[in-house]
């Protein structure tokens, strides 16, 4: 279900380790998804995208894995640094351009 | 980099003012979008917009919510009467062409409150 107000799920680990969020979408016919980190006070900031015929890209530390079957997709963030630390939104496209967001994932890294 | 700004950073009114949020898309991008997020909860759409109109608006949109893009760099977001509920952080977003596969970037955002 949805998370409202402050009680986003939230994944803790400890630097250096390997992170994995996870995000379910609804909408089959979106056919692109996005991974946005929004950190404190600050806008949504671009980590890496993919396109519904892909199943999964590579960037720096960063993987996004697409399962169109069950509808789900996850980020990787491969040696976690505090620095990471934010909330991490799924969103994919739904009618014409606008971009639906899912309810986030705070991920907390302790040194 | 080339990035969306917006202004002011926080902008605090009384319920029934009119406010302004303003936002400076990214120079070469075509496409314009306002979002708003509610404190702790996800970030929701509200309007996009091209070729000087409306393209696509969602029911949070209603008649007290209005967009222009004034110049060739502004894009502004008006609310005529704002409400308590109106409260949130609203962003701006820009992209360089239409609809999939086209990432939008985001400005920092407009804090407003709502007294």
């Amino acid at each position: 279900g949805e998370s409202v107000g402050l009680h986003l799920p939230t994944l803790s680990v400890q630097e250096g380790d390997n992170s994995i969020i996870n995000c379910a979408y609804s909408n089959s016919a979106s056919d692109y998804f996005i991974w946005y980190k929004q950190e404190s006070g600050k806008g949504p900031q671009f980590i890496i995208d993919i396109r519904s015929n892909m199943d999964k890209r590579q960037g720096q530390r960063v993987t996004v894995l697409l399962n169109k079957t069950v509808k789900h997709l996850s980020l990787q963030i491969a040696a976690t640094q505090p620095g990471d630390s934010a909330v991490y939104f799924c969103a994919e496209t739904g009618d014409f351009q606008k971009l639906v967001f899912g309810t986030g994932t705070r991920l907390l890294v302790s040194p | 980099e080339p990035e969306v700004t917006q202004t002011p950073s926080h902008q605090v009114t009384q319920m029934g003012q009119e406010v302004i949020l303003r936002c400076v898309p990214i120079s070469n991008h075509l496409y314009f979008y306002w979002y708003r997020q509610i404190l702790g909860q996800k970030v929701e759409f509200l309007v996009s917009f091209y070729n000087n109109e409306i393209s696509e608006k969602s029911e949070i949109f209603d008649d007290q919510f209005s967009v222009e893009r004034p110049d060739g760099s502004n894009f502004t977001l008006k609310i005529r009467s704002t409400k308590l509920e109106d409260s949130a952080m609203y962003f701006c977003a820009s992209s360089d062409r239409r609809g999939l596969q086209e990432t939008q970037y985001f400005g920092p955002g407009t804090r407003l409150l709502v007294l």
